[in-house]
């Protein structure tokens, strides 16, 4: 069964402390990898895609990787502007969807 | 270019009652999916709509049913509805072959 797992739960930093997000997949063949940004009540906003392993893709303050396991967002000087919950998500070549399989998420918090 | 919309934005219904969520796709795309989202959790895939037709469906009863439209507007149909339906609903819409999915801002529905 295609899954996804993130970690941290929940991660607090400074404004300025640069950290790493995980994202773990098991899937039986992946189409793509997904990063999401969800701020509170809204809806997810579309960060990156990858692809392959070995890709990398950068916005602003955020760098996501892939492995043939697991998914990193890396995240340099964060500012206070950055908290929100980060979504991982898979898609698989497996029948007639592009459905995404998420994780739960993690809820990042920037302190000024 | 105008992204996906969603209404009502709020709903509180009874168990038991009916509700009808609505979807406006982002221009061009005429591919739309429904997932759930549980407070702490990631967003469930509900199903997806092409060409006006159900192509794929996740883990739910048949209470929760679709429509597409030729302007490839979506609505979700919940029948019956039970305590635990209270979430927020996401429709995303995607171009046919895309891999992206484009969220909308959600229908936070309570059900009481």
């Amino acid at each position: 069964e295609d899954q996804v797992t993130q970690s941290p739960e929940a991660l607090r930093l400074q404004e300025g402390e640069s950290s790493s997000l995980n994202c773990s997949y098991t899937v039986s063949g992946l189409r793509g990898l997904f990063w999401y940004r969800q701020d509170p009540g809204k809806g997810p906003e579309f960060l990156f895609t990858l692809y392959s392993a070995g890709e990398e893709k950068e916005k602003e303050r955020l760098k996501a990787t892939l492995t043939k396991k697991e998914s990193f967002l890396h995240i340099t000087a964060p500012k206070p502007e950055d908290s929100a919950t980060y979504l991982c998500a898979v898609q698989n070549y497996g029948g007639a969807t592009n459905k995404l399989i998420f994780g739960t998420g993690t809820l990042l918090a920037v302190q000024p | 270019e105008t992204g996906v919309t969603q209404s009502p934005t709020h709903l509180i219904k009874t168990r038991g009652q009916q509700v009808t969520l609505r979807c406006s796709s982002q221009s061009g795309h005429n591919t739309v999916s429904w997932y759930q989202q549980a407070l702490g959790q990631g967003p469930q895939f509900i199903f997806q709509y092409y060409r006006e037709e159900e192509n794929g469906r996740g883990n739910f009863p048949p209470r929760f049913s679709g429509l597409q439209f030729p302007n490839y507007s979506s609505e979700l149909n919940v029948n019956a509805l039970e305590l635990d339906d209270s979430a927020l609903y996401l429709c995303a819409s995607s171009l046919p072959l895309g891999n992206e999915q484009f969220f909308g801002p959600g229908t936070r529905l309570t059900v009481l």
